[in-house]
């Protein structure tokens, strides 16, 4: 069983601080990471993807991937209350999993003003 | 870039009456195409998931079935609904390549009473 574990939290944090969110995966042979967004009542919306070993960054967001540790973690930069929604971390295994994405469980992050 | 339209936003329907929804892509050829169930405070589940017309794989056994008549046009069925079928339903597709990012459409809000 391929699983992907997140804190459910809720994670609270003050406007301006900096939000990280983890993520650990259990198949090892997985190749591609990517970090959703999702607002109350909405579809989920990509916000970062990740292959590589290391950092990526994009704007107030930066994906952070080691495989050895089976990890990726998502730092959110000068957090706003638009922030406050649920993400998920999702893995693809490559190869023949024709772009099959496991879910984690979500994590609740709540900015307070 | 790719546009995932789903129809209908929320669904209200008797246990025992079938279920059609509809999912269709913009800008992308040959997509690989995903239906995703989240139940009410829980993660995503992937129900089927298709590489090309008429070529439907099944996740989980269930009371639900799907299709693929065209490229771009993705339907789950069910010939009689049960109140465990209940649950925001996520049509999602990527560009065919391996480790292409999902991309979900709005999403349709099932309650069978």
């Amino acid at each position: 069983q391929k699983e992907v574990e997140q804190n459910s939290g809720p994670l609270s944090v003050p406007e301006g601080a900096i939000a990280s969110l983890n993520c650990t995966y259990s198949d090892r042979g997985s190749q591609s990471f990517f970090w959703y967004r999702q607002y109350s009542g909405k579809s989920p919306e990509l916000i970062m993807f990740i292959y590589s070993n290391g950092d990526k960054e994009d704007g107030r967001f930066t994906a952070q991937l080691n495989k050895a540790s089976q990890y990726v973690s998502l730092l959110i930069r000068d957090s706003q209350p638009s922030d406050s929604a649920t993400y998920l971390c999702a893995v693809n295994a490559g190869g023949t999993s024709y772009g099959k994405l496991t879910f984690g469980q979500g994590t609740i992050l709540t900015v307070h003003p | 870039s790719q546009t995932i339209h789903q129809w209908p936003a929320t669904l209200v329907q008797p246990v025992g009456s079938p279920l059609s929804l509809e999912c269709t892509v913009e800008g992308t050829s040959n997509p690989n195409l995903y239906w995703y169930r989240q139940a009410a405070g829980r993660g995503l589940q992937l129900l089927f998931y298709s590489i090309g017309i008429d070529q439907i794989s099944s996740e989980v056994p269930q009371n639900l079935s799907a299709s693929r008549p065209q490229d771009r046009q993705f339907i789950l069925s069910s010939k009689k609904l049960l109140l465990s079928d209940s649950g925001f339903y996520l049509c999602a597709g990527t560009g065919g390549m391996t480790n292409s990012p999902l991309h979900f459409g709005n999403g349709t809000r099932l309650t069978v009473t």
